[in-house]
């Protein structure tokens, strides 16, 4: 099956640091990545949709210049979290579709950032 | 833009006994309705999705029926287990647009 993989699984960084997060598409060209934010005991909520050589589009109140999201090519999307701060400290997760059947997102096993 | 409402938010069952969740959606045009079983500190899992030509789907013991006119579908998890204790999300969309979920149901299986 269509395996998502994102890098790192969990990082700690100190406040005003930038963090970058890798989502790739492992066995399978990705047409669009998203980008999910978790909090604890919530759901999912979209940050972003990157699609491959575009700009990405920011879900309203996601600072776009704090959440750099670049999408080089068709198995990488990369989400720098610039200038992190505690309130950032989440389960980042990405999801991408391309590697399977119409509408089938296929995440990656997400990202704990620690913000200290 | 689409909103999903999911129902209860928890959810305590006897193990053997059956379970069910219940989200509706408000997008009419969404015609992909998957739920993934999310464990603590990992990736949501797809378990079941349905598709807005289809009016169940059934998987051994898990099974979901949607109802486009209502625009509410739901999730049946027969003969629970311990094992099948997470929480559990439903999602909606249309074409290749993001996954819009539901706040999840905390489901206890009570051994």
């Amino acid at each position: 099956g269509a395996v998502v993989s994102q890098h790192p699984s969990w990082v700690i960084c100190k406040s005003g640091t930038s963090v970058k997060i890798e989502c790739r598409s492992l066995d399978f060209q990705a047409t669009t990545m998203f980008w999910y934010r978790q909090f604890p005991k919530q759901s999912l909520m979209l940050m972003a949709t990157s699609n491959e050589g575009s700009k990405a589009t920011y879900e309203q109140g996601v600072e776009k210049d704090k959440f750099l999201i670049n999408h080089a090519s068709l198995t990488l999307s990369t989400l720098t979290v610039t200038s992190a701060h505690p309130e950032d400290s989440s389960f980042y997760i990405c999801s991408a579709v391309g590697g399977g059947a119409m509408n089938e997102q296929f995440f990656g096993p997400g990202t704990r950032l620690t913000v200290l | 833009g689409e909103n999903v409402e999911q129902h209860p938010s928890t959810l305590s069952v006897q193990e053997g006994d059956s379970a069910v969740i219940k989200c509706t959606y408000s997008d009419s045009a969404s015609n992909y309705f998957p739920w993934y079983k999310q464990e603590l500190g990992k990736r949501p899992q797809l378990i079941i999705d349905i598709r807005s030509n289809v009016g169940e789907k059934k998987d051994q013991r898990i099974a979901v029926t949607l109802n486009k006119t209502a625009k509410h579908f739901s999730l049946h998890i027969t003969e629970t287990q311990p094992e099948d204790s997470a929480v559990y999300f439903c999602a909606a969309s249309r074409g290749n647009t993001p996954l819009v979920f539901g706040k999840g149901t905390r489901l206890s299986v009570i051994a």
